[in-house]
């Protein structure tokens, strides 16, 4: 089974408009964290933000923010007031036991979403 | 302040050959990870080294090896190159003294002719 599921190849959506790209995650260790990168088409992958498996509100960045549904092991990113700039591939990845000081476990990745912003 | 830096950006190999890539971590991180991402798929994780040495490794062959400088600097070596080879290959760095998450560089788009 996979471990990180993005079921969005891609979407279309209007400039201004709020945008959700959805997550679901499947582990065993009640300690992990999440994570959504950005990765325009220059390659670079920018770290957007981080939901830890024991934070009790959901994390917020900015324009992003993290719908953090424990239960339903689902971790969607929100993006609020779109711009034509977040138009790049998203991708939801998780680290699992603890996360002692960075130097941790390698992270798994889901496939992305291409998400295109129109004017 | 640097970020992750690596070189090449790009590079053409046969198949058999043999490959380098180069990462420099981010100014004050000293663990180094390497990921290998196929078009159109997320990164795979491959190795991180900390201390210089291989802490933990996902599911790659022994062709795919590591090092790691004094001055926390990595390489990744691929050997006998296959076509199946042919990806961009990230860097992403650490610190082992703050819960930094990991921030990667540009890559080094490889392709195995």
């Amino acid at each position: 089974a996979q471990k990180i599921t993005q079921t969005q190849p891609g979407m279309f959506v209007q400039e201004k408009e709020a945008v959700t790209l959805d997550c679901t995650y499947d582990t065993s260790d009640p300690s992990y964290g999440l994570f959504w990168y950005k990765q325009p088409s220059s390659g670079e992958m920018i770290f957007l933000i981080y939901q830890g498996s024991y934070d009790q509100q959901n994390a917020t960045e900015g324009r992003y923010s993290l719908n953090f549904q424990k239960a339903r092991k689902s971790a969607n990113l929100v993006i609020s007031a779109s711009q034509l700039g977040d138009s790049a591939m998203y991708f939801c990845a998780m680290r699992e036991g603890g996360y002692s000081g960075g130097g941790a476990d390698g992270l798994t990745f889901g496939k992305g979403t291409h998400l295109i912003i129109q004017p | 302040d640097a970020g992750v830096t690596q070189s090449p950006t790009h590079l053409i190999k046969t198949r058999g050959q043999q490959v380098t890539l180069r990462c420099s971590p981010k100014s004050g991180h000293d663990t180094v990870s390497w990921y290998q991402q196929a078009l159109g798929q997320g990164p795979q994780f491959i190795f991180q080294y900390y201390e210089e040495e291989e802490r933990q490794r996902g599911n790659f062959p022994d062709r795919f090896s590591g090092h790691q400088y004094p001055n926390y600097s990595s390489e990744l070596n691929v050997n006998a190159l296959l076509l199946g080879d042919s990806a961009l290959y990230l860097c992403a760095s650490s610190s082992t003294r703050n819960n930094s998450p990991l921030h990667f560089g540009n890559g080094t788009r490889l392709t195995v002719t």
